[in-house]
């Protein structure tokens, strides 16, 4: 079992870029959440894709997007590059069941984005 | 908004002693999930441990164990017998049940000393 495998591991834009980051989660998991870890922080909460859709996001701007494709695999687009968004970038994959919460998320080892 | 404080940017240890990080969690709801997550220079996050608040019972994986105060709103990490693969940060983390984000502390830096 791969486990959840993020790419590209390391990854330098230039302020105002678009950049786009990949996730795949690990096997029979359904659902993706992405976190961003700025430095010396906890991450936090971007969204999380389940059935194709966002089910829930966390207090970021539009510049944050997100896809899930049918084998659950998922993007995380970010647009207008600030500074600020250089960080540790998360993707954590679970197994979500009706009426209950999602089981233990397993997580990524994430991609680096510098923004110069 | 729930907020999860760890209060301890670092924690030092010596190999084979024990040592307990804190957190502190701030919510109304009454059905929820707590974790400690550790996180090596891998960068991988690896959960340790699991609490379900409804559950009495303080959850113990191997060498760790937690101090569950519920009305306290505090969620401690125990790790005995510490050893040098130990050595991590480590992440408190708050999960509403049929909610979707998890709250993650600053964290704690834990070294463990030979």
């Amino acid at each position: 079992d791969a486990g959840v495998t993020q790419s590209p591991t390391h990854l330098i834009k230039t302020r105002g870029q678009q950049v786009t980051l990949r996730c795949s989660p690990k096997s029979g998991h359904d659902t993706v959440s992405w976190y961003q870890q700025a430095l010396g922080q906890g991450p936090q909460f971007i969204f999380q894709y389940y059935e194709e859709e966002e089910r829930q996001r966390g207090n970021f701007p539009d510049r944050f997007s997100g896809h899930q494709f049918p084998n659950y695999s998922s993007e995380l687009n970010v647009n207008a590059l600030l500074l600020g968004d250089s960080a540790l970038y998360l993707c954590a994959s679970s197994l979500a069941r009706q009426g209950f919460m999602n089981t233990e998320a397993f997580f990524g080892q994430g991609t680096r984005l510098t923004v110069v | 908004a729930q907020t999860v404080t760890q209060s301890q940017p670092e924690m030092s240890v010596q190999e084979a002693e024990t040592v307990t990080l804190s957190c502190t969690y701030d919510t109304s709801e009454s059905d929820y999930y707590l974790f400690w997550y550790k996180q090596p220079p891998s960068r991988q996050m690896i959960l340790v441990i699991r609490q379900e608040a409804y559950k009495q019972q303080n959850a113990t994986e191997n060498r760790f164990s937690v101090n569950f105060q519920k009305a306290a709103k505090s969620f401690s990490l125990k790790i005995s017998d510490s050893q040098l693969g130990d050595a991590a940060m480590y992440f408190c983390a708050y999960y509403r049940y049929n909610n979707n984000d998890m709250r993650f502390g600053a964290g704690t830096r834990l070294t463990v000393k030979p």
